[in-house]
């Protein structure tokens, strides 16, 4: 079956780093996406990852190992309004998106 | 742009009752699709549609309807709701199907309970 595993919560501190990790079983692999879903609203777009490696945006990184089945995502310089869930989804090879749980990430000041 | 306009934001339904959830973009999305968001699951895809006149079942279909007649369209029908449906709903679109970076843009959810 398929299958993805991300942790379900983590605390972190303000102005401190996090990596929040994936791991995925999936017929197939076409990308992997990370949204964040801030409590009661609508999951947005953070970034995507095809190949090996570290694609970076502002604070934010993600990393893919596709050997490994493994993607992490790296939060910098955290803020109070990084306090959200942290969704991992693979796109299989039908194009078709398989989600995990989510990770709620709890910021303290 | 709007988006994904979702309606209504709330809703609460007795057992046996239908409704329907709509959805419209205005993005030209190909792609539109239905989710379920449940606490502690990932969500679930219900149905989800190509292009107009086309549509298809996803992970979790029953009880569910959908039609696309149009490219902007996408509306969610609950045929006779149980509380098992109890959930919050998503409509999401992406511009492509079959491309590999096209992240979905998700309209701002439905929270539905049924008693």
């Amino acid at each position: 079956g398929q299958n993805i595993d991300q942790p379900t919560e983590m605390t972190a501190t303000e102005g401190a780093i996090v990596q929040i990790n994936c791991t995925y079983q999936t017929s197939g692999f076409n990308g992997l996406f990370w949204y964040q879903q801030h409590a009661g609203e609508a999951p947005t777009f953070l970034s995507y990852n095809v190949l090996d490696g570290l694609e970076e945006k502002g604070r934010f990184s993600s990393f893919l190992s596709r050997s490994k089945g493994y993607s992490y995502l790296l939060l910098k310089e955290l803020q109070m309004k990084d306090s959200a869930s942290y969704l991992c989804a693979v796109m299989d090879s039908n194009y078709q998106l398989i989600w995990g749980a989510g990770t709620k990430l709890i910021i303290k000041p | 742009n709007a988006g994904v306009t979702q309606t209504p934001k709330f809703q609460v339904l007795k057992t046996g009752q239908s409704m329907t959830l709509q959805c419209a973009q205005d993005m030209n999305h190909e792609y539109m699709s239905w989710y379920r968001q449940d606490p502690g699951m990932g969500l679930r895809l219900i149905h989800y549609s190509v292009g107009a006149g086309i549509t298809d079942q996803g992970e979790v279909p029953n009880g569910y309807n959908v039609s696309r007649s149009t490219t902007e369209d996408f509306p969610l029908r609950l045929l006779s709701a149980a509380p098992s449906q109890t959930s919050v709903y998503f409509c999401a679109s992406s511009l492509r199907t079959d491309s590999y970076n096209s992240p979905l843009h998700f309209g701002n959810g439905t929270r539905l309970t049924v008693t």
